[in-house]
């Protein structure tokens, strides 16, 4: 069975700084991985998804890696700002095609 | 494209009562999920259908949920005879298919409270 794990689970940063949130994954069987971002009492908002034989990808401050191979994923935020204040999950879908596996997530706080 | 909409945002209901959760996915969009959301975790996977075929469910839907997707269009989820442990956020998302590497597309929930 799947297992998706973040961490940290918090993390409080102030404006500026550079930061990486972490994911890893137990079954490196996975076709993609889906960065999102989830604002209080809201739905998801897909940021990043990188396939299987890629290594990154890119979106403006955002950049996700993908090591297969080791079962992790990051994701670098560069120049925090309090409008990134929210909470990321990473997902993975895997075996069954059909679904995506989730971590609990990482609660940012960019701090001004 | 006006998004993933779910109706109604929230909804308090009585234990033992019956609910019923509506979903409408990006237009086009012939792959809708349902995922259960608690608090401080991650949303887990319910159910999914190919446009009106539901071609998985997960060991999570009891006997006393019910999703349908009659038309191939929106989508309801039905919880009958509901508990205080069905209290959840209730996620739909949508995606084109075309394949494992479309991404998916949330809507903003239904958030259940069970009294």
């Amino acid at each position: 069975k799947q297992e998706v794990t973040q961490i940290p689970a918090a993390l409080s940063v102030p404006e500026g700084e550079n930061l990486v949130l972490n994911c890893s994954f137990t079954d490196s069987a996975i076709y993609n991985l889906q960065w999102f971002r989830q604002d209080p009492g809201k739905g998801l908002t897909s940021l990043l998804l990188i396939q299987s034989s890629q290594r990154e990808q890119t979106s403006g401050r955002l950049n996700a890696s993908l090591d297969k191979s080791s079962g992790r994923s990051t994701l670098y935020i560069a120049a925090s700002q309090p409008g990134d204040s929210a909470t990321y999950l990473c997902a993975v879908i895997g075996g069954t095609a059909s679904k995506l596996t989730f971590g609990t997530g990482t609660r940012l706080q960019v701090t001004l | 494209d006006t998004g993933v909409s779910q109706d109604p945002r929230h909804k308090i209901t009585k234990r033992g009562q019956n609910v019923t959760f509506r979903c409408d996915p990006i237009s086009e969009h012939n792959r809708l999920y349902w995922y259960r959301q608690t608090l401080g975790q991650g949303p887990e996977f319910l159910t999914y259908f190919q446009n009106e075929a539901q071609l998985e469910k997960s060991r999570l839907l009891s006997d006393r949920f019910s999703a349908e997707r009659p038309k191939g269009s929106f989508s309801t989820l039905e919880i009958q005879r509901t508990e205080q442990g069905d209290s959840a956020m209730y996620l739909c998302a949508s995606s084109p298919g075309g394949g494992v590497h479309s991404p998916l597309h949330f809507g903003n929930g239904t958030r259940l409270t069970v009294t």
